[in-house]
């Protein structure tokens, strides 16, 4: 069964650098998303992206937040300069939402997350 | 402000039981409803969407939504130890993103 693949698994990074988590949607999906679950709390969205486009970010994705398809397969979030409080879970998910023809159209199916920890 | 709530639990039940979960939502524009289960450290794993009234069953698990009254709920029959998990409800509010917004979770104890 297809599923969208996220790596690495965990980063451990210093305060003030770039990181980049990687994502592999599912291939023939079109929309793209990130969450983010800081631990405890809940599931927040922080971007969505489709036809090679942000359609949506959240208060969360400042401007030191990017997102990328560089090529038909990888999606990458990258956080430029990382903070104490960017600890977290990172959730990639996709779908394949068009016009709603049928029930299963806008289901999102979610990676296995990036645990990011800045120190 | 959209919102999605949810007991925050644990609800704990027997094994063999029917567990009840239940999320209430704001927004009278929501489209779609899903249910996710989290394991502790792990990713949201889809359980059952519904976008009609009335119920859906599939094998254990039934979902019920109410539009009217902005509710959904989960009924798992026959719980097993194994379904000890988070359970989170998602609403796609259908706007240009159809981003999903999560409830808080309902944590669920099922007791051999």
């Amino acid at each position: 069964e297809p599923e969208v693949t996220q790596t690495p698994s965990h980063q451990v990074t210093q305060m003030g650098q770039e990181v980049i988590l990687r994502c592999v949607p599912i291939s023939n999906h079109l929309y793209f998303y990130w969450y983010r679950q800081i631990l405890g709390q809940k599931v927040e969205f922080l971007v969505s992206f489709y036809n090679n486009e942000i359609s949506e970010k959240s208060e969360i994705f400042d401007d030191q937040f990017s997102v990328e398809r560089p090529d038909g397969s990888n999606f990458t979030l990258k956080i430029r300069s990382t903070k104490l409080e960017d600890s977290a879970m990172y959730f990639c998910a996709s779908s394949d939402f068009m016009l709603r023809t049928d029930e299963s159209t806008d289901t999102q199916y979610f990676g296995p997350g990036t645990r990011l920890t800045v120190l | 402000q959209k919102e999605v709530e949810q007991n925050s639990g644990p609800l704990s039940v027997p094994e063999g039981a029917i567990a009840s979960l239940n999320c209430t939502y704001s927004d009278r524009g929501s489209q779609s409803f899903f249910w996710y289960r989290q394991y502790s450290g792990k990713s949201p794993e889809l359980i059952m969407f519904i976008y009609s009234n009335g119920d859906k069953e599939d094998g254990r698990f039934t979902a019920q939504l109410n539009k009217a009254s902005q509710y959904v709920s989960l009924l798992i029959r026959d719980s097993q130890p194994s379904d000890s998990a988070t359970y989170l409800c998602a609403v796609n509010i259908m706007d240009s993103s159809y981003k999903l917004i999560f409830g808080s979770g309902t944590r669920l104890l099922v007791r051999p």
